[in-house]
């Protein structure tokens, strides 16, 4: 069956640009994560979704980031006023549900660079 | 607050070989899953093992295994036999069984095997 997928693959956006990546999880799975990779680091969380709703946005760098889930399916990362440091690969998982009983799948991830 | 640590940066092994790749890891939970996952040059992340910390046995699948020490708090990854197909990123990274199940991961290992 079809993995997580994620768009766009790669992202070049000037800086104070808004921008917006999207996630496309694996059908049937309630649980989905955004974690963001800089270079030359292990993925740090980002938000996790139950659901429709947040249950944990504690790793949002800050209030230009925000993501949505509106029908439990498809989410959308979004970036307001891109800066620089921003340069990073986003990667999103799901799992059937949120328990560690249950893998978290990826997706390929969409390579963000703030110019 | 937990933290994973791998400290090797890279490592080669020749292939048919076996190799041995380190993580550490920091917490005051006693109940909590650890895991290795592989990230080639896709980018995308690739579950290889995975142990839960109240089971004593070492989990194994394949040519993986991992040598759990939870006194010590270490967690290794053996790879046996090693392919070339076995090139890539390896992160080590934490959950813990309580709130919401997200991952902490490590640096991470470059590892390549050669021909």
């Amino acid at each position: 069956g079809a993995g997580v997928s994620q768009t766009p693959s790669n992202k070049v956006t000037e800086k104070g640009k808004y921008v917006e990546l999207r996630c496309d999880p694996i059908s049937g799975h309630t649980a989905l994560y955004w974690y963001r990779q800089s270079l030359g680091q292990g993925p740090e969380f980002l938000i996790y979704f139950q659901g429709t709703g947040a249950a944990d946005d504690s790793g949002l760098p800050n209030d230009r980031f925000f993501a949505v889930r509106p029908e439990g399916s498809v989410s959308t990362l979004k970036i307001q006023r891109t800066e620089r440091g921003d340069s990073a690969v986003y990667l999103c998982a799901s799992s059937l549900m949120g328990h560690p009983s249950y893998e978290q799948y990826f997706g390929p991830g969409t390579r963000l660079t703030v110019t | 607050a937990q933290t994973v640590t791998q400290s090797q940066p890279e490592m080669s092994v020749q292939e048919a070989e076996t190799v041995t790749l380190s993580c550490t890891y920091d917490t005051s939970e006693s109940n909590y899953y650890l895991f290795w996952y592989k990230q080639p040059p896709s980018r995308q992340m690739i579950l290889v093992i995975r142990q839960e910390a109240y089971k004593q046995q070492n989990a194994t699948e394949n040519r993986f295994s991992v040598n759990f020490q939870k006194a010590a708090k270490s967690f290794s990854l053996k790879i046996s036999d090693s392919q070339l197909g076995d090139t890539a990123m390896y992160f080590c990274a934490f959950m813990d069984t309580s709130g919401t199940y997200k991952y902490i991961f490590g640096t991470g290992t470059r590892l390549k095997v050669l021909a």
